[in-house]
């Protein structure tokens, strides 16, 4: 069964300091992985995304990595801001179908104190 | 910055209902869909299409209706609203993907709709 699963469900950090977010999936065959923002009451807002082929990506203060291998991934967030404060969404999309279908996993709920 | 818009952002109506929420993108792109997300929970595909004059049920089964008669627009009608429809429904857009490469899928801000 094709899955995405995230760790940890929930976050708490202080601001400045980094953070990194897991993300393990079943999706077969794999086409790419990506990363999501999405801030409470808010539609997702795209960070990354991966092909097979690409092992990191980097937007700002955000960086992904991604194993193809392990099937894992992960988000690391580096000075952390008080706005980092949202919902990160691990999305994973197979290429078994002209759709390419997307499997969403659960998210991690971050929180950024002062 | 995403083009793609959904109205209304929040509405309250009464069980029995007939509801309609408008999704539009300006960025040309084929591929639209709708997903419904209860909160802490991941998104669920109900419908999507891959161009004018073309829709398909998505994985979650949803008693809503699309239609896909303009690129540009993608509305969503639930005939007749029940207390179990409350959620987010969030609409998004894409650029045909290749089958080597992603691309971004871009989602509109979400309507919350709940039915009493």
């Amino acid at each position: 069964k094709n899955q995405v699963e995230q760790s940890p469900q929930s976050l708490i950090i202080l601001e400045g300091k980094n953070c990194t977010l897991q993300c393990n999936y079943t999706v077969s065959p794999f086409s790419n992985l990506r990363w999501y923002k999405q801030d409470t009451g808010r539609g997702p807002v795209s960070l990354t995304i991966m092909t097979f082929s690409e092992n990191t990506k980097s937007n700002g203060r955000y960086t992904a990595t991604l194993d193809a291998d392990t099937k894992q991934s992960s988000l690391h967030i580096t000075a952390s801001q008080l706005s980092d404060s949202a919902s990160y969404i691990c999305v994973v999309s197979d290429r078994g179908s002209t759709l390419g279908r997307l499997y969403f996993g659960r998210g991690t709920q971050l929180t950024v104190w002062p | 910055e995403a083009d793609i818009y959904q109205t209304p952002r929040y509405l309250v109506i009464g069980t029995g209902k007939k509801i309609t929420l408008e999704c539009s993108q300006t960025m040309g792109h084929d591929k639209m869909y709708w997903y419904q997300q209860d909160p802490g929970m991941e998104l669920h595909l109900i419908h999507y299409s891959y161009g004018v004059n073309s829709t398909e049920k998505g994985d979650l089964s949803s008693e809503s209706t699309v239609s896909r008669i303009r690129t540009e627009h993608f509305p969503l009608t639930l005939e007749s609203a029940r207390p179990s429809h409350t959620s987010q429904y969030l609409c998004a857009s894409s650029e045909t993907q290749t089958r080597t490469s992603g691309n971004t899928i871009y989602f509109g801000e979400g309507s919350w709709l709940t039915v009493v």
